[in-house]
């Protein structure tokens, strides 16, 4: 079936450093690619995300690459900041399906001051 | 708008009690999401439904889960009888149509079945 793997788990930087999240999917159908911040006690929320036709997107201190061919996604964060500090989830849409979205298990990122 | 309402926030029963779970999503959503997040198996999806029509159910455990729409702005989450094993946080979402559309997720609702 339908499955997102997300690395690393967990994720240490300095701050001011930056931090990468990789993640890749199985279905090449998959043509949506959202990503969650989730913060203590709170729901998922949508930060950025990546259409398949397009190969990188921007947005201030985020950018979000994809590699359609490889099946890879990637979650760059420049400059980070305390405030960064939250899990981080990937996900892939399945159009085809019914608007399906699988999330991968995210990654924690800690960002010391 | 408010965006997704869930209640309640906390829940503490007892094993084999009734729990219930109430989500009310954005309005002129029309696709409605419910989750379970554990540490062991992150961010699950349980059920969906498009205009208050179940459409996947293959996420949900076992007989003991079952969730309705009775409207366009109304869902139940409900386990009977509620075991250990399912504490979890439950998420409620909602988005537009569409495949690629942003899913707005609820605060959750934090179970705890003793």
């Amino acid at each position: 079936g339908e499955n997102v793997e997300q690395h690393p788990s967990t994720l240490s930087v300095q701050e001011g450093d930056s931090a990468v999240i990789k993640c890749t999917y199985s279905d090449s159908a998959s043509n949506y690619f959202p990503w969650y911040k989730q913060e203590l006690g709170k729901g998922p929320q949508l930060i950025i995300d990546i259409r398949s036709n397009v190969g990188e997107k921007k947005d201030q201190r985020i950018a979000v690459t994809l590699n359609k061919t490889a099946k890879h996604f990637s979650l760059h964060i420049t400059e980070t900041q305390p405030e960064d500090s939250a899990v981080y989830f990937c996900a892939a849409s399945f159009g085809g399906g019914g608007f399906k979205t699988i999330f991968g298990a995210g990654t924690r990122l800690f960002v010391k001051a | 708008d408010a965006g997704v309402i869930q209640s309640p926030r906390h829940e503490v029963t007892e094993m084999g009690q009734e729990v219930t779970l109430r989500c009310k999503p954005i309005s002129g959503h029309d696709y409605l999401f419910w989750y379970r997040q554990t540490m062991m198996r992150g961010l699950e999806l349980l059920i969906y439904f498009n205009n208050n029509v179940p459409i996947d159910d293959s996420g949900m455990p076992e007989d003991r889960f079952s969730a309705k729409m009775p409207n366009a702005s109304f869902s139940t989450l409900k386990i009977q009888p509620s075991e250990p094993r399912d504490s979890a946080v439950y998420f409620c979402a909602s988005r537009t149509s569409g495949a690629q559309s942003e899913q707005f997720f609820g605060p959750g609702t934090r179970l705890t079945v003793l």
